[in-house]
């Protein structure tokens, strides 16, 4: 089974500093998805960014990027000039390639929970 | 409106009632699926459907159920709830082929 560790359960940053969110997880797999949401106080979920790990290339979404370090199975998230909208907990997911039988479950880690101070 | 609608958005009852949580969309995906968010433990797999004949138990399925009435429909239900239930439940949707799950708004639900 999949498991997903996100080690910092809490981070505060200065507004318009960057901060970047750990996340490494176990696999036996060499195909898979990796994924992380936002979960902003009004608690929906967001998807940020997703990276897939048959590319080397690191997924950026305009202030957001990870670095994918597939041998060390680790996919950090960095959140450059943050803001105040930043605010949120932060979920890791992990999805293992799909096949004929499904497979397409999502494996969270436990979050980390970013403050943006003003 | 929103793609995911997940009714009601809060729900407070008894032990031992019968609870009903809905959910529907309208991206349509075949692909869906219930999850519970406990403080500290992330969400957790409750039950996932591939297709209105494909239901499959997750990683915490004791205690529930679901329906897929309709490619657009997935309903979880708790037969007798019990405090420990007391979570917050999401419905998510997806396409296949390892895209990302789109979530609805959530059910807060509180058992006394």
């Amino acid at each position: 089974a999949q498991t997903v560790t996100q080690s910092q359960p809490e981070m505060s940053v200065q507004e318009a500093e960057t901060v970047t969110l750990s996340c490494t997880y176990d696999t036996s797999e060499s195909n898979y998805y990796l994924f992380w949401y936002k979960q902003p106080p009004s608690r929906q979920m967001i998807l940020v960014i997703r990276q897939e790990a048959y590319k080397q290339q690191n997924a950026t979404e305009n202030r957001f990027s990870v670095n994918f370090q597939k041998a060390a199975k680790s996919f950090s998230l960095k959140i450059s000039d943050s803001q105040l909208g930043d605010t949120a907990m932060y979920f890791c997911a992990f999805m293992k390639e799909p096949s004929n039988f499904g497979n397409e479950k999502l494996t969270f880690g436990t979050g980390t929970r970013l403050t943006i101070i003003p | 409106d929103a793609d995911v609608t997940q009714t009601p958005r809060n729900r407070i009852t008894k032990t031992g009632k019968r609870i009903m949580l809905e959910c529907s969309q309208t991206k349509g995906h075949d692909r869906m699926y219930w999850y519970r968010q406990d403080p500290g433990l992330g969400l957790r797999l409750i039950y996932y459907s591939f297709d209105v004949k494909d239901i499959n138990k997750g990683e915490i399925s004791d205690g529930y159920s679901v329906s897929r009435q309709a490619q657009a429909k997935f309903s979880l239900s708790l037969e007798s709830a019990i405090p420990n239930q007391t979570a917050l439940y999401f419905c998510a949707t997806s396409k296949r082929g390892g895209q990302p799950q789109h979530f609805g708004d959530g059910t807060r639900l509180s058992i006394l």
